[in-house]
């Protein structure tokens, strides 16, 4: 079974800084990696995704999250937050095979802070 | 430009009466599924169609149900709602199963 682990539940931070938001997973398969924002009172919105290729994978807001397998993490960065990045972020993984289904991490509330 | 639609974003219900939470995509994608989301917590599948078939998880209560009439619209039936099913309900399409998940923008059901 795959799992998600998302350590922090919430990371302040001030405007104009760097942030990283972090995602471990377990998996005995190979998996698809997504990141989803959610701001309040909203459905999920898809930030990110890395199914193939490049590990490195970038959203058009100016996050970024990099596959590293041997480490099997997936954390979200950005170099340079805006108040309008606060909410909660979920990473979740998909395993490319199998009847498993979308496994979502606990989710990071990010408060931006002027 | 919206792809999947959700009705209505707020809904009030009371204790025991059955509601019905609606969901419509317009991206022609074969699988929908229903998600249940408390508050300050992930995301929990209840259940989902690959085009006509549906695929309940192991621990959705009975009180949930769903019907898929068409390809387009998916519903979620709350039998005898209780204040433990207070909660928003998500409703995410995806082409084929294992591939990306697009998510509605949610209904908060209110049990009063």
């Amino acid at each position: 079974a795959q799992s998600v682990t998302q350590l922090d539940s919430q990371v302040p931070v001030f405007e104009e800084a760097p942030v990283e938001l972090r995602c471990n997973y377990s998996s005995s398969v190979s998996v698809y990696l997504f990141w989803y924002v959610q701001y309040p009172n909203q459905g999920l919105q898809l930030l990110l995704k890395y199914l193939s290729g490049s590990t490195l994978v970038e959203s058009i807001n100016g996050f970024e999250a990099e596959f590293n397998k041997s480490q099997t993490s997936f954390h979200l960065r950005k170099p340079s937050v805006h108040i309008s990045d606060t909410a909660e972020y979920f990473c979740a993984v998909n395993p490319q095979g199998g009847s498993e289904k979308l496994v979502f991490g606990k989710g990071t509330k990010l408060t931006v802070n002027p | 430009d919206a792809m999947v639609i959700q009705n209505p974003r707020y809904q009030v219900t009371q204790f025991g009466k059955p509601v019905t939470l609606s969901c419509s995509q317009t991206l022609n994608h074969n699988v929908m599924y229903w998600y249940q989301q408390k508050s300050s917590q992930a995301p929990k599948l209840l259940f989902h169609y690959y085009d006509k078939d549906f695929n309940n998880e192991a621990d959705t209560p009975d009180n949930f149900q769903s019907r898929r009439p068409n390809t387009s619209f998916c519903f979620l039936d709350i039998r005898s709602p209780g204040l433990g099913d207070a909660a928003m309900y998500l409703c995410a399409t995806s082409r084929e199963q294992k591939e990306t998940q697009y998510f509605g923008p949610g209904t908060r059901l209110l049990v009063l």
